[in-house]
């Protein structure tokens, strides 16, 4: 099964970290993990990949997993443009979850 | 970054009528495009995987004669809903991946909202 695991929701303060989790517990080796992300009637945008190591970008951080079973996605201040649904994805097998909707509050 | 975009954003049509949706690379080559259907509050669903110079490959349940797929260049994608219905009305989204990358990150257009009266 390709498809990943995330919490239905989130909420977070503005200016505080967050930490979206995702289970991918069927992934193999060499499968990268990739993290999209979808505002209101807008396609998805690209916010970080990464395979075994911690991946850091403007956007965010990548924390996987020793046994690469897992991930978390870390908006280390969140801002209110941040509201969107978050995905988690294998990017060879083009499945999306249901995602985590963050709300973030001012 | 590279850019995908789609034309029309956004469309309303009557019911019986066909739409043809564009999704192109606008800076980059894409020997592949990806289709996706979105429903309210849902996640997207891939319809079909679109091949530069080949058939498009389906998946399970989309009705590849009622969505046709056309991959004629590579940096341009057509997707025509014919005979369209209202159950048709949704988000379409298309997105590609730089060639040769299969983990590579993907690119995605703005969305195309289909609305069938």
């Amino acid at each position: 099964d390709a498809k990943t695991t995330q919490p239905n929701s989130m909420e977070s303060n503005e200016e505080e970290p967050v930490h979206l989790p995702c289970n991918h517990s069927t992934i193999s080796g060499t499968d990268y993990i990739h993290w999209y992300r979808q505002l209101p009637s807008q396609g998805p945008e690209y916010v970080i990949h990464g395979l075994t190591s911690n991946v850091n970008n403007r956007m965010a951080s990548l924390a996987i997993a020793e046994d690469r079973k897992s991930s978390t996605l870390i908006l280390h201040r969140a801002t209110l443009r941040d509201a969107a649904v978050y995905y988690c994805i294998r990017p060879d097998k083009l499945v999306f979850g249901a995602g985590t909707i963050l709300r973030v509050k001012s | 970054g590279a850019v995908v975009s789609q034309h029309p954003s956004w469309v309303i049509c009557k019911s019986g009528t066909s739409v043809k949706i564009e999704c192109r690379s606008l800076d980059f080559q894409a020997t592949t495009m990806f289709w996706y259907r979105q429903f309210p509050k849902q996640s997207l669903m891939l319809m079909a995987t679109s091949n530069e110079g080949s058939k498009a490959t389906y998946e399970q349940g989309v009705e590849k004669d009622k969505f046709l797929i056309n991959h004629a260049s590579l940096t341009l994608s057509t997707l025509t809903v014919t005979s369209a219905h209202p159950e048709d009305s949704s988000f379409y989204i298309c997105s590609a991946r730089l060639a040769g990358l299969l983990s590579g990150e993907l690119f995605f257009g703005e969305g195309s909202r289909l609305t069938v009266l």
